[in-house]
């Protein structure tokens, strides 16, 4: 295991669409963190969960976001209906619980 | 309202000289500081940590600052090489540092330092 995997890279959806992308953390880490990442800005905490359980939920996350992470493993992150707004890099990070937070390559959405 | 400042959008350095990337922050609840390094298409990197109980944390070529009372912390790279090209992100949060908390980072806007050979 050589850190965290995010798939797809990159995805391209049209307004409208649902979509879902996958976060496999570090085998051993508990913790797993979403943040979201616009052209300019530093990333933005979207939501945790520590081992199956979701924490903490950032207002930017809207009812049309929902995170899982089933058996407190790899995690998914859906968008329903996106929206052109919704077009940015989708960050995934782990973390044991008093460990820095190790960072996945992103996945890049772009809402034609 | 930005809790987590990063007011240089970019730095020029040259290859061996220091670098000097700055952060301020608002929220006096935070007690532990991260710096992060980015590169283009790729996630964050951590670099380095301090938590609030300590005034400098230093590790090989790179050593970061806090001065409390003025919420301030900086990063120091000595020398600079150019594979140190990115965008820096500064990031803290509450609790992290002793368990308590989530590592709910709250990032500033990044400065992106470029080594000339």
């Amino acid at each position: 295991d050589t850190g965290v995997s995010q798939d797809p890279r990159h995805k391209i959806t049209k307004r409208g669409q649902n979509v879902t992308f996958r976060c496999d953390p570090i085998s051993e880490h508990n913790r797993l963190y979403w943040y979201r990442q616009t052209l300019g800005q530093g990333p933005e905490f979207l939501t945790y969960f520590q081992n199956e359980a979701q924490l903490e939920k950032s207002r930017l996350l809207s009812d049309r976001f929902s995170a899982e992470r089933p058996k407190g493993s790899f995690s998914t992150l859906e968008i329903q209906r996106t929206e052109q707004g919704d077009s940015a890099m989708y960050l995934c990070a782990s973390s044991l619980e008093s460990t820095e937070a190790f960072f996945g390559q992103g996945t890049r959405l772009t809402v034609v | 309202d930005q809790q987590v400042k990063q007011n240089s959008p970019s730095l020029s350095v040259q290859e061996g000289r220091i670098s000097i990337l700055n952060c301020d922050y608002t929220n006096s609840m935070f007690d532990y500081f991260l710096w992060y390094k980015k590169y283009p298409a790729e996630g964050p990197t951590f670099l380095i940590s301090i938590s609030s109980i300590k005034d400098k944390n230093e590790d090989g070529r790179f050593t970061v600052f806090l001065n409390k009372s003025a919420k301030h912390l900086s990063l120091h790279i000595v020398p600079s090489q150019p594979g140190d090209s990115a965008v820096y992100f500064c990031a803290a949060s509450v609790g992290a540092y002793s368990g308590a908390g989530s590592y709910q980072l709250t990032f500033g806007k990044g400065t992106k330092l470029s080594v000339i050979p």
